[in-house]
């Protein structure tokens, strides 16, 4: 079935740490993995993504990995600041649906000074 | 902000009644998502419409629906509403890069039903 597990489900660290969300997904056909950034209130915003057929994406502070043997991608951001505080998503596209984005469960980053 | 507007920001209703959240899309795009994200099922696509027609469902109630007219702005009809249907709406339009259609969100209804 179309399924995205995301781990943790919440995660706390200090200012300038680096803060590390892991997902795997179902279908070895998905082929699309973005990542969103979900502020209170707010709707989620596309952050960073990347295609299976490459293994690691990098802007500035943010990078995302992937493993498709494994079927498994993570979302790394170093010098974590305040401001990147919030619910993260991951997410993937199951083909057999017509492209749907099924998202991960999220995770609640805190950056605590 | 992403480009995409839905109004009302905020509904409160009570059990039993109908409610419509409106959807503007991104000027261009024509692909238009909704989404429901409740703390308990997280962000579960409900439907999209393309260009005015029905493209995609997801887990969609029956008491739900929409549609998308011709100037591609898009509703969502929730029906014969329950305490469990109370959640965040989500609308999204597309773009497409060169390779991956990518979703622009609004910023949501918050639907309560007393």
């Amino acid at each position: 079935g179309e399924n995205v597990e995301q781990h943790p489900s919440t995660l706390s660290v200090q200012e300038g740490d680096s803060a590390v969300i892991k997902c795997t997904y179902s279908d070895s056909a998905s082929n699309y993995f973005p990542w969103y950034k979900q502020e209170l209130g707010k709707g989620p915003q596309l952050i960073i993504d990347i295609r299976s057929n490459v293994g690691e994406k990098k802007d500035q502070r943010i990078a995302v990995t992937l493993n498709k043997t494994a079927k498994h991608f993570s979302l790394h951001i170093t010098e974590t600041q305040p401001e990147d505080s919030a619910v993260y998503f991951c997410a993937a596209i199951f083909t057999g649906g017509g492209n749907k984005l099924t998202f991960g469960t999220g995770t609640q980053l805190k950056v605590e000074l | 902000d992403s480009g995409v507007t839905q109004t009302p920001k905020h509904l409160i209703t009570a059990t039993g009644q109908r409610v419509t959240l409106r959807c503007s899309p991104r000027s261009g795009d024509l692909s238009v998502y909704w989404y429901q994200q409740s703390l308990d099922q997280g962000l579960q696509f409900l439907i999209q419409y393309y260009n005015g027609e029905e493209r995609a469902k997801g887990n969609i109630l029956e008491r739900f629906s929409a549609q998308q007219f011709p100037d591609l702005h898009s509703e969502l009809n929730l029906s014969s509403l329950e305490l469990g249907d109370s959640a965040l709406y989500f609308c999204a339009s597309s773009a497409w890069d060169s390779e991956n259609e990518k979703l622009f969100f609004g910023s949501g209804t918050q639907l309560s039903v007393l």
